[in-house]
């Protein structure tokens, strides 16, 4: 079982809609979660990092649930320029190493 | 400006030839790394250095080489004995210490191997 889980997609949407993805990972002890955002042959850029109590950043929100192990990102309003592969990132709680899911591929239609 | 710049954006290699790949930063970070990313994988790290003069091992480490004798430059050799080396390479830094911090990444190098 790989450490970190995302539905690969593609997700295709609407532009307007709101769009939620999961990630789940499988070690308990893990320290610190982010969602980074990958264009099309490009770098990674972070987007937000994940807090225990949940956060915002405009149309993003993340959760985390420690209990169930996952986190989610959910964008509201989508737009074209969100199309993107979006990638769950844990920090491990044994290493402090960054373990990167598969990425989610969002594309956002007119 | 500052950042991260990695040369070449494409490299083509004949199989059995070693190539290194270029990693610069001018943001003035302790530690750097090297990851590869292939289709429809999460990233993997290669190796990582905290410190001039010192790195350390990711996990797929095998058929690859660092250096970091600068602390601006952290370059990867991709040596022969690498079984699939045609991939994405993404060099990344942080300010300090290994993974406590926010990683920045590089443009990428794309190798494909003839």
């Amino acid at each position: 079982r790989k450490e970190v889980e995302q539905d690969p997609g593609p997700f295709n949407v609407p532009e307007g809609a709101t769009v939620a993805f999961n990630c789940t990972y499988s070690n308990s002890a893990s320290q610190s979660f982010f969602w980074y955002r990958q264009d099309c042959r490009k770098e990674p850029k972070l987007l937000m990092s994940v807090y225990s109590s949940g956060n915002e950043d405009g149309r993003f929100t993340a959760q985390l649930n420690r209990a169930s192990q996952y986190i989610s990102l959910l964008i509201r309003d989508s737009k074209l320029s969100d199309s993107a592969t979006y990638l769950c990132v844990v920090r491990s709680g044994n290493t402090g190493k960054l373990i990167f899911g598969q990425g989610t591929t969002l594309q956002v239609k007119p | 400006d500052g950042g991260i710049t990695q040369s070449p954006k494409y490299l083509f290699r004949k199989e059995g030839q070693n190539v290194t790949l270029s990693c610069e930063q001018n943001l003035n970070h302790d530690a750097m790394y090297w990851y590869r990313q292939d289709p429809g994988q999460g990233l993997r790290l290669i190796y990582y250095s905290q410190i001039v003069n010192d790195f350390q091992k990711g996990d797929i480490a095998e058929g690859y080489s660092v250096s970091r004798e600068k602390k601006e430059s952290f370059p990867l050799t991709v040596t022969s004995a690498q079984k699939n080396p045609t991939a994405f390479y993404l060099c990344a830094s942080s300010i300090r210490l290994q993974f406590t911090d926010t990683q920045y990444f590089g443009p990428g190098t794309r190798l494909t191997v003839l």
